[in-house]
């Protein structure tokens, strides 16, 4: 079975803080996507790459960044993390190629910014 | 961009009862694929059913079953024989193919909140 892990499950953090979610996936997948998700609001896209160093802004990129220096894992980074910020956070990956393929889900990371 | 609009935010039927929950979506593409994700309240995501554009068959797995209408850009979930398992926030989600390298974009609906009651 595909596993993808993130690195914490509740995590809070003050405001101004720099914050790392990490997300590692075992199955080699060359696709792996960073979504938050608020009520009312869905799954809004952060951040996606397609392979080791390769990123691409989704649509809500302003103050994220991302960091994809093995295959297995991606990361998001929180700069400088603001109240706005407080939402669950999910990571997927997904193998590449053909466009019917599923993405797999990691558990999620609930960040509260206090 | 590409938007996937979900304009129930919540719905609730009777067990063994059929709901249907809508998704439309906006796109220029003409190659592009439509999936529906379950999401129970212990959170983990997982995939119910999917559907290549190119295609004018409905997909159907078991219970759930879409009605695909690629010129009004209509997508919605049927389910039958409701079950309380069920019960769950459903996705609607669009993936495409960037032009730039391999990059496949994966964009999500607002979600239906869907509640099966005994």
């Amino acid at each position: 079975d595909v596993k993808v892990t993130q690195s914490s499950r509740y995590l809070v953090k003050r405001t101004g803080e720099k914050v790392f979610l990490e997300c590692v996936q075992d199955m080699d997948h060359e696709n792996m996507f960073w979504y938050r998700q608020d009520p009312g609001l869905g799954l809004r896209l952060i951040y996606f790459s397609y392979d080791v160093k390769m990123k691409e802004k989704g649509d809500i990129p302003e103050g994220y960044s991302v960091s994809r220096e093995k295959k297995e894992r991606f990361s998001l980074i929180l700069e400088s993390a603001s109240t706005n910020q407080t939402s669950m956070y999910l990571c997927a990956s997904r193998a590449g190629g053909n466009l019917r393929t599923e993405a797999f889900f990691g558990q999620g990371t609930r960040l509260t910014v206090v | 961009a590409q938007t996937v609009t979900q304009s129930q935010p919540e719905m609730s039927v009777q067990e063994a009862e059929t709901v249907t929950l809508s998704c439309t979506y906006d796109t220029s593409e003409n190659n592009y694929y439509l999936f529906w994700y379950k999401q129970p309240p212990s959170r983990q995501m997982i995939l119910v059913i999917r559907q290549e554009a190119y295609k004018q068959q409905n997909a159907t797995e078991n219970r759930f079953s879409v009605n695909f209408q690629k010129a009004a850009k209509s997508f919605s979930l049927k389910i039958s024989d409701s079950q309380l398992g069920d019960t769950a926030m459903y996705f609607c989600a669009f993936m495409k193919q960037l032009l730039t390298g391999g990059a496949q974009k994966l964009v999500f609906g607002q979600g239906t909140r869907l509640t099966i009651n005994p």
